[in-house]
């Protein structure tokens, strides 16, 4: 049974470019949840999908949108980059109905320079 | 104020010692906490769940103080492969939507 999975594990922008990442999870599961994570601090949530809306959000700007699939796959976009976005971005997944824990994939290492 | 506060560390002790790590939360309404564990440039895994009553898996306790808005992990007698970050995570929601609000995190390097 394969996990939660992200793509790319890697990548490199540039300032002003937008970028998309993707998961795939664990299978089973409906609800995806996509967290940042700054070198030395924990997880941030950013926002999180259900039935192919966003149920809830966290505290980032607009230039954060994302995307659930009908296969319960997602994707997460950022637009007009910024130094600052450089971090590891976590996809979790996880049963809505059955309450169950969140499992998170590898993340995705986005270096803006 | 951090919803998550946690002593970052580093945390450095001997194989076989004993270490506590402490967290706080500030919103007196999360439901659930949990205590994750996340290695050098891996993903975090959930080690597990803490309730009031307090839980134990092993070498490992956790408790949780409502009153005090306080929450603790133990390990006892520490492994190399105990070495990690350790994040003190909240759900304000009860857990049913897995909003996760996670600490900084307490990093643990277990000495030889």
């Amino acid at each position: 049974d394969a996990g939660v999975t992200q793509s790319p594990t890697h990548l490199i922008k540039t300032r002003g470019q937008q970028v998309t990442l993707r998961c795939s999870p664990k299978s089973g599961h409906d609800t995806v949840s996509w967290y940042q994570q700054a070198l030395g601090q924990g997880p941030q949530f950013i926002f999180q999908y259900y039935e192919e809306e966003e149920r809830q959000r966290g505290n980032f700007p607009d230039r954060f949108s994302g995307h659930q699939f009908p296969n319960y796959s997602s994707e997460l976009n950022v637009n007009a980059l910024l130094l600052g976005d450089s971090a590891l971005y976590l996809c979790a997944s996880s049963l809505t109905k059955m309450n169950t824990e969140a499992f998170f994939g590898q993340g995705t290492r986005l270096t803006v320079v | 104020r951090k919803e998550v506060e946690q002593d970052p560390g580093p945390f450095n002790v001997p194989e076989g010692a004993t270490v506590a790590f402490n967290c706080t939360y500030s919103n007196s309404a999360s439901q659930s906490f949990f205590w994750y564990r996340q290695d050098c440039r891996k993903e975090p895994k959930l080690l597990m769940s803490v309730y009031s009553s307090g839980n134990e898996d092993g070498r490992f306790t956790a408790q949780l103080n409502r009153a005090s808005q306080y929450i603790s992990l133990l390990i006892r007698d520490s492994k190399l492969s105990d070495s990690a970050t350790y994040l003190c995570v909240g759900d304000p929601y009860g857990g049913a939507t897995n909003k996760l609000i996670f600490g900084t995190g307490t990093l643990l390097a277990v000495q030889p």
